[in-house]
């Protein structure tokens, strides 16, 4: 599976639009790109998936560039509650389960 | 809506001693997968499985075994139980014909302490 590097931490005011960008240049033809949000002592939560191009949901956006070397999400107005850590995955399809590898995410901490 | 359960929420064993974690996954969900995650540490995969059977492994001591039962919950065995094995032990479950995302639905977690 392709490896992922994003920061290792951020910063950011509340009312902030934060983007966490994230490399997985190995990134295989069949594998999508992936995040997910941890809060401490709780499982990660999935918040958005892509192929290639924008894909918007209800709590953010991610970019894909053609190459699809690297992706970046994108999360407007940040609040304090999205204190947490994001993952960047690179999920690959295995007989009928999607295998996540976890590296190191990126801390957010939200500043009022 | 439901969510996955995991039993025991919070577990304390001595070491060599064996445990059992129980995970019941989000009904008409047909995938679960096992997660570790130690302190201070992102979670690592331990193992999957689709439809009862096993469909990828992580990093897996030998000394744990898991299966998934006819009614889809599954079990972590832990055996040999190691001072480095306390973590919070993750399910996710999935299901590729509820969500074209196949995404993970994880539970809270058992934490596991060995003294």
């Amino acid at each position: 599976l392709a490896k992922t590097t994003q920061p290792i931490s951020m910063d950011s005011y509340e009312g902030q639009e934060v983007n966490i960008t994230c490399s997985h240049n190995n990134i295989a033809t069949n594998d999508y790109i992936t995040w997910y949000q941890q809060f401490p002592s709780q499982g990660p939560r999935f918040i958005i998936q892509g192929y290639k191009t924008k894909v918007t949901n209800e709590v953010a956006s991610l970019f894909i560039p053609a190459d699809r070397k690297s992706s970046t999400l994108s999360l407007p107005r940040v609040s304090l509650s999205d204190t947490a850590v994001y993952y960047c995955l690179v999920a690959r399809d295995g007989a009928g389960s999607y295998q996540l590898t976890f590296g190191k995410g990126t801390k957010l901490s939200v500043i009022p | 809506a439901a969510g996955v359960i995991q039993s025991p929420r919070h577990l304390i064993k001595e070491k060599r001693e064996t445990a059992t974690l129980k995970c019941y996954p989000i009904p008409r969900h047909d995938t679960v997968y096992w997660y570790q995650q130690g302190p201070g540490q992102d979670p690592q995969f331990l193992i999957s499985f689709y439809e009862k059977m096993q469909s990828d492994k992580g990093s897996i001591p030998d000394r744990f075994s898991a299966q998934q039962f006819s009614d889809y919950h599954s079990e972590l065995n832990m055996s040999s139980l190691e001072l480095g094995d306390s973590a919070l032990y993750f399910c996710a479950s999935s299901s590729i014909a509820e969500s074209s995302y196949n995404e993970q639905f994880f539970g809270p977690g058992t934490r596991l302490t060995v003294l």
